[in-house]
């Protein structure tokens, strides 16, 4: 059974940067492509960026001048980091595995971190 | 990028009736690359449908999904207590992958 958790803080202040780990069990970690996923408070979904293998990365135009999304397959981990975060990038983050196959969508997803971004 | 416009934005519905959920693109998209979630409050989405007709696993048959080109739609046939959630169209035709604004399926 493949299992998906984000950590990180919840809390980051203006224009510092924003820091989250999807940790992923039970799954073959270098088989998959790994996607960052978010949620503004009583909004709609937003596709942030994916990650497969290292070295192979695709991101969101809109956020792509802030955004590295990186990976430790030693530790099956990947991580999200957006720099200059405002007010606009509070929203619970989720982290998920893609299908294997050419359908891009998710499959399985973690629980979901809240971040706020405020002072 | 590819923008999803889904309706109605509330479908008041009671148990047993069908419900169907229509999700429109702004543009064409490529080889129907096109999914359906369902999220329940403070849980994460989950995948029902991908390839705009495929049930993906543990899906019960009482959902389906159809269309092409730029007009899809989701239906489930008989609504059952458990199905009452929001839904999102989401397409993977055209990095960046887009999601719709979501459908709140409540109960009548």
């Amino acid at each position: 059974q493949v299992y998906l958790q984000e950590s990180g803080p919840g809390l980051v202040k203006p224009s510092e940067t924003l820091s989250l780990t999807c940790s992923v069990f039970g799954d073959s970690f270098t088989k998959y492509y790994w996607s960052w996923i978010r949620q503004p408070p009583g909004k709609g979904l937003e596709w942030i960026g994916n990650i497969y293998q290292i070295g192979t990365t695709g991101y969101s135009p809109s956020l792509q001048s802030r955004l590295t999304i990186s990976m430790d397959t030693s530790k099956n981990q990947f991580s999200l980091r957006l720099d200059s975060v405002t007010a606009a990038d509070t929203a619970v983050y989720y982290c998920a595995r893609k299908m294997y196959s050419f359908h891009h969508m998710f499959d399985y997803w973690g629980q979901g971190i809240l971040v706020t971004v405020s002072s | 990028e590819i923008v999803l416009t889904q309706s109605p934005g509330t479908l008041s519905l009671s148990p047993g009736e069908r419900a169907t959920l229509s999700c429109r693109a702004s543009q064409s998209v490529t080889s129907n690359s096109l999914g359906w979630y369902q999220q329940k409050p403070g849980q994460a989405p989950r995948l029902l449908m991908y390839g705009a007709s495929n049930r993906a696993t543990g899906i019960p048959d009482r959902f389906s999904g159809s269309g092409s080109g730029i007009d899809f739609t989701l239906t489930i046939s008989r609504l059952e207590p458990e199905d009452f959630a929001v839904y999102y169209c989401q397409q993977y035709g055209d990095s960046p992958w887009t999601f719709g604004q979501g459908t709140k399926v409540d109960i009548k």
